[in-house]
């Protein structure tokens, strides 16, 4: 049983550039959820995705940023014209459909981005 | 201010030895839960431990162990007996309400040094 994916691992974009984040859930998980962790510093939310919806983006910076979970394949996280602000490690978890005495949400490995 | 402090950025302890990784809360909303989170150099966020406002008996899953004070609002992880495998960063997260799930807020974290 695979656990929640995201690629690429790492990734370097110089400034202006447009950067692509993918989390694939694990299976049977239909909630999403990104978050942003800069240097030394915990996890920010981001957003909350389900399948075909965003839920919450208050966590979400106003421009360059968006993010979708289509009903086939993987959410994606794009920023857009890239600054060096943006460096920051982003993390996807997953959740199963159903929240009962708690919501424990599963993570992934996490994407390093890096704005040269 | 801050929702969740974890006041100790770094701590170096002697492998077998017990740890007690400090988190302060704050919250006026009766509903709300715990979580505590273990992040290696590797970088995925691991989920540890979890404790329930309502629940009655503090948390414990293997070596780790959740010393709840709601008094106090604290919730510091135990980890009994350490091994040099538990080097990590330990974040402390709170999601507030039922209705907020998906929305953790984390602390700043610790890092944990296990020596030999």
């Amino acid at each position: 049983n695979a656990g929640v994916m995201q690629n690429p691992r790492h990734l370097v974009r110089r400034r202006g550039q447009e950067a692509r984040l993918r989390c694939s859930p694990m299976k049977g998980h239909s909630h999403v959820y990104w978050y942003r962790q800069l240097p030394e510093e915990g996890l920010k939310f981001m957003v909350y995705l389900q399948k075909e919806n965003i839920i919450d983006e208050s966590g979400m910076p106003k421009e360059r940023f968006s993010a979708e979970f289509p009903k086939e394949g993987p959410s994606i996280l794009r920023i857009q014209q890239v600054v060096r602000g943006d460096s920051a490690a982003y993390f996807c978890a997953s959740s199963p459909r159903e929240a009962q005495d708690y919501n424990e949400q599963f993570f992934g490995p996490g994407t390093r981005l890096t704005v040269l | 201010a801050q929702k969740i402090t974890q006041t100790q950025p770094g701590m170096f302890v002697q492998e077998k030895e017990a740890v007690t990784l400090d988190c302060t809360y704050d919250t006026s909303d009766p509903s709300y839960g715990l979580f505590w989170y273990k992040q290696p150099s590797s970088g995925e966020m691991i989920f540890l431990i979890y404790q329930g406002s309502y629940d009655q008996q503090n948390a414990t899953e293997g070596r780790y162990s959740l010393n709840f004070q709601k008094a106090r609002k604290s919730a510091n992880l135990v980890i009994s007996a350490s091994q040099l495998g538990d080097s990590a960063m330990y974040f402390c997260a709170m999601r507030e309400g039922w209705d907020s799930n998906y929305q953790l807020i984390w602390g700043a974290g610790t890092k944990l040094i296990i020596k030999p």
